[in-house]
């Protein structure tokens, strides 16, 4: 069974860049079933997908985000990574990794299967 | 327009049925898609509850009592998620999910309280 677990600061300054990694236990992340990816929740409100990607650095990322947004691997280390340039107060939220079921990274994906349990980002001075 | 509405909120009495709904945007066509839903609750991530293009192409979540089931108002270019038998538990935030346009999709979600 799969374990996600987000780590990062919990506080970033405004026009600064959000840094988060997942690490993934107890499967590998060069596993030909999964996608891997980010959602945020801003508090009290609802999900958003910031973006998906591949063992194989294939990503798709929200249209909306995309120009702020790298999703990256390290396959040496079983983890992703999210960066998030140029952040406001709009960009605090709950920030979740999720594994997302896709064999041998057939486009589209399935669902969303395993969850890390989120990190608060809080972006303020 | 969102590509995704969904009703903020819907109350139900426990025993009774809860349809909710998932309206696609007009020009996408929800014949076309698999919906998939979620549940979340407070201070949890979301929880895959099941799949629905058709009824030959569905799925039930691993562990999801079948009082949970998908269907689709193609008149209404709505997914729906039917929860029958309400039971207290099931007061939760139910999200819908699509893949569209090469990303995922979520609607906004509705807030299920049983009362």
């Amino acid at each position: 069974q799969l374990q996600l677990q987000e780590s990062g600061p919990g506080l970033v300054k405004p026009s600064e860049t959000l840094s988060l990694v997942c690490t993934v236990s107890g499967g590998s992340i060069t596993s030909s079933s999964y996608y891997w990816g980010w959602i945020r929740q801003p508090p009290g409100k609802g999900l958003e997908c910031i973006g998906i990607i591949y063992y194989n650095e294939n990503t798709f990322y929200n249209p909306s985000l995309k120009s702020r947004v790298t999703i990256s691997v390290d396959t040496s280390k079983n983890q992703f990574s999210l960066k998030l340039s140029s952040v406001t107060a709009a960009d605090t939220a709950v920030y979740f990794c999720a594994s997302l079921i896709s064999i041998f990274g057939v486009i589209p994906p399935d669902y969303f299967d395993y969850w890390g349990q989120g990190t608060l980002v809080t972006v303020s001075s | 327009q969102a590509v995704l509405t969904q009703p903020s909120s819907l109350s139900a009495s426990p025993g009774a049925s809860a349809s909710l709904t998932c309206t696609l945007r007009s020009g996408i066509n929800v014949g076309t898609y698999r919906i998939y839903w979620y549940q979340q609750k407070p201070g949890s991530p979301p929880q895959y509850l099941l799949k629905y293009k058709s009824d030959s192409d569905k799925q039930q979540g691993s562990g999801v009592p079948s009082r949970f089931s998908g269907s689709k108002d193609a008149s209404a270019n709505a997914g729906i998620l039917l929860i029958s038998g309400l039971q207290s538990e099931d007061e939760a935030d139910y999200y819908c999910m699509i893949w569209h346009s090469s990303a995922v999709v979520f609607g906004g979600g509705t807030r299920l309280t049983v009362l």
